[in-house]
């Protein structure tokens, strides 16, 4: 069973411009969570979509979004990147319908801003 | 907001030494979640625990959740270089979406 998948892993980008990461969650897997992993901060929330919707939010501004697909892949996008925006973007998985759903994360995409 | 604090920040020991990390929160979790992380990867879920009180033993690692689901340990006999990485605490509150609140992580180092 494949786990989940994020693409690219690597990403540089220039201040001001936009990105966008994707994320294929494991099959059956209907919950897609983001986070964004710096070494100051640690592991923070962004957001959570299930069924196309966003379910849940974190703290971070609104040049940060999302989408997911009917097919459950989910794509972040962030706009008028800044350096701070430096980080390891992780996606996280979850089959829904249990009462503790553990989360699977895939690999990361690690965004250089210069 | 949901905080976990997590301790030691980081951890250098020899292999063959015990060792536990701690994750303390005030507020309660439905379920916590530990997992490790090595460099440039995404973090693996190791175990989950959810009843108070629950241990849970993988190998050498021992997990425990504390009766009041506030608090959580994981123990570490016999540490191995291969046991080296980022663990990460991660709980759940009661009634939220698959949102985790994570600790700030413990830094373990095994030295051969």
């Amino acid at each position: 069973k494949a786990g989940v998948t994020q693409t690219p892993r690597y990403l540089i980008k220039t201040r001001g411009q936009q990105v966008t990461l994707s994320c294929s969650p494991i099959s059956g897997h209907r919950s897609v969570s983001w986070y964004q992993q710096t070494p100051g901060q640690g592991l923070q929330f962004l957001f959570e979509y299930f069924s196309e919707t966003q379910r849940n939010k974190g703290n971070f501004p609104g040049r940060f979004s999302g989408r997911q697909f009917s097919n459950s892949r989910s794509e972040m996008n962030v706009s008028t990147l800044e350096l701070g925006d430096s980080a390891l973007y992780l996606c996280a998985s979850s089959r829904e319908g249990r009462t503790n759903t553990e989360a699977f994360f895939g690999q990361g995409t690690r965004l250089t801003v210069v | 907001t949901q905080l976990l604090e997590q301790s030691p920040q980081f951890l250098s020991i020899q292999e063959g030494e015990n060792l536990t990390v701690y994750c303390n929160s005030s507020s309660v979790f439905s379920s916590l979640q530990w997992y490790r992380q090595e460099p440039g990867e995404g973090p693996v879920l190791l175990v989950t625990v959810v009843t108070g009180g629950e241990v849970k033993k993988l190998k050498r690692l021992t997990f425990q959740f504390g009766d009041a689901r506030k608090d959580s340990s994981l123990h570490i006999t016999a540490a191995q270089p291969g046991d080296t990485g980022l663990y990460l605490c991660a709980g759940k509150a009661s009634g939220s979406a698959r949102q985790l609140t994570f600790g700030s992580g413990t830094q373990l180092t095994v030295l051969p």
